[in-house]
C-alpha cells in the first residue's frame, strides 16, 4: 500500500517561496514505472495539476504552462521522497496542495495515491 | 478556466441512473484517455475510472465511464447515499502540455 505524508507550512508570504515535501512509503521515488506529482485546488481555479517528476534512467520534470517560470520538483532518493518549490508567490497560489503518484510514466496516466493535502494560504 | 466542462451539479434518488457528462476537445478527450476521480468532502480525489473505462480495484461496477469524440461520460447505476460527492473528468492536453481537470460535478442523493 503506497502511502504519501505531506509536510510544510502553511503560511506564506507574498513574494516568498512555497516550500512542500512529500515523503513515499510502500514505493521507490526512483522507480521505473510511476510519475511523482503535484496538484493543487482552490475555489477560483479548480483542481489544478502543477508539474511531475520521474525517473528513467536519469530525473526528467514536466511542468503546467502556467507556473513554469516559478516552480521546481525535485526528488530526494535518500529520503525517498520528493518536493515542491513555488517561487514569488501572491495571493492567488492561495490553495490545497497535493502531492500524487501517477500509476504510469506515460502523459495523461491516472492518479492512483494522494498525499493528505495541505492548505496554504499567501498571506501578509 | 478549465478546458474540460462538466455540468456543476446532479442529483437522483437512491437506486436511480445518474450520468454526467465531461465535454472537451481535439487537443484533450479526443486524443488522449480520460480519468475520473471521486471526491468526498474533506477528502483528497480519489481514482474512479481510468483509461475511459477501466475500474480500479475496489471501486464497485456501478460506476462506468464511456468516451465519444470529445466528449466523456461517466454513470453512477443504482445510485446510493454514500456517492454524494464532486466528480471530476481528467485527461492530459496536447496544446496545453497539460493534464487538465474537468470543472467538476456535485453529485446530490436525494
Amino acid at each position: 500500500q503506497v502511502q504519501l505524508q505531506q509536510s510544510g507550512p502553511g503560511l506564506v508570504k507574498p513574494s516568498q517561496t512555497l516550500s512542500l515535501t512529500c515523503a513515499i512509503s510502500g514505493d521507490s521515488v526512483s522507480t521505473n514505472s510511476a510519475a511523482w506529482n503535484w496538484i493543487r485546488q482552490s475555489p477560483s481555479r479548480g483542481l489544478e495539476w502543477l508539474g511531475r517528476t520521474y525517473y528513467t534512467s536519469k530525473w526528467y520534470n514536466d511542468y503546467a504552462v502556467s507556473v513554469k517560470s516559478r516552480i521546481t520538483i525535485n526528488a530526494d532518493t535518500s529520503k525517498n521522497q520528493f518536493s515542491l518549490q513555488l517561487n514569488s508567490v501572491t495571493p492567488e497560489d492561495t490553495a490545497v496542495y497535493y502531492c500524487a503518484r501517477a500509476l504510469w510514466r506515460r502523459l495523461g496516466s491516472p492518479i492512483d495515491y494522494w498525499g493528505q493535502g495541505t492548505q496554504v494560504t499567501v498571506s501578509s | 478556466q478549465s478546458v474540460l466542462t462538466q455540468p456543476p451539479s446532479a442529483s437522483g434518488t437512491p437506486g436511480q441512473r445518474v450520468t454526467i457528462s465531461c465535454s472537451g476537445s481535439s487537443s484533450n478527450i479526443r486524443s488522449n484517455t480520460v480519468n475520473w476521480y471521486q471526491q468526498l468532502p474533506g477528502s483528497a480525489p480519489k481514482l474512479l475510472i481510468y483509461s475511459n473505462n477501466q475500474r480500479p480495484s475496489g471501486v464497485p461496477d456501478r460506476f462506468s465511464g464511456s468516451k465519444s469524440g470529445t466528449s466523456a461520460s461517466l454513470a453512477i447505476i443504482g445510485l446510493q447515499s454514500e456517492d454524494e460527492a464532486d466528480y471530476y473528468c481528467a485527461a492530459w492536453d496536447d496544446s496545453l502540455i497539460g493534464y487538465v481537470f474537468g470543472t467538476g460535478t456535485k453529485v446530490t442523493v436525494l
